[in-house]
């Protein structure tokens, strides 16, 4: 478990403001993602990245943006057109398709609350 | 895209009973099916898993089955004990995009 870490694990925001979320790995994994989980809802996919510098939205990008510029980190911003930002988030990370083994490993998540 | 439905969304079961979830999911190229398990206030965690080439794989008391034809799988949990209660996930994945698609998961709930 302490191969992917998340921090905060709990984070405050006002409205308006942009929050930025950690996520760091040392699995030397390539891929990374970022999932928003809300009761009932599941795990739904904000953004993936496949490879440093590239990154693709997910199904609910909307009010989100991702950088990938080192291949052991992923940030996470919310920003103020987030409508809905309260949430608990979490950040997984797998080694690509060229590998045979796929299985996401998350991190402890982060709990974002919104006031 | 894939789209994936998990039913039931609760499940109670005495324990030492079975439990199944099912799952079906919409797009006949994904061949990677994940189940993850999620304990209270913990983060996900792989518990098996099965590829398309494969129609059942099984690990002590959890196996997952899966139809290519019908587009759906299934978790088997027997002689169910307290330690399986959780909220658990099932999922479909892509190889191609690495994307993988989870269901709304199932909170089971193991009756003493």
């Amino acid at each position: 478990d302490g191969g992917i870490t998340q921090s905060p694990k709990y984070l405050f925001r006002k409205e308006g403001q942009n929050v930025t979320l950690s996520c760091e790995q040392n699995l030397n994994h390539d891929a990374m993602y970022w999932y928003r989980q809300d009761p009932g809802q599941g795990l739904r996919l904000i953004y993936y990245s496949q490879i440093v510098n590239d990154f693709q939205k997910g199904d609910i990008a909307e009010g989100y943006s991702v950088s990938r510029e080192k291949k052991e980190s992923f940030p996470l911003t919310v920003t103020s057109a987030q409508k809905n930002p309260t949430a608990f988030y979490l950040c997984a990370s797998s080694v690509t398709s060229g590998g045979f083994y796929n299985e996401q490993f998350f991190g402890p998540g982060t709990r974002l609350t919104v006031l | 895209g894939e789209n994936v439905e998990q039913h039931p969304s609760t499940l109670s079961v005495q324990e030492g009973d079975s439990a199944v979830i099912k799952c079906t999911y919409s797009d006949s190229a994904s061949n990677y099916f994940p189940w993850y398990k999620q304990e209270l206030g913990k983060r996900p965690q792989l518990i098996i898993d099965i590829r398309s080439n494969v129609g059942e794989k099984k690990d002590q008391r959890i196996a997952v089955t899966l139809n290519k034809t019908a587009k759906h799988f299934s978790l088997h949990i027997t002689e169910t004990q307290p330690e399986d209660s959780a909220v658990y996930f099932c999922a479909a994945m892509l190889n191609r995009d690495d994307k993988i698609i989870f269901g709304k998961g199932t909170r089971l709930h193991i009756l003493p």
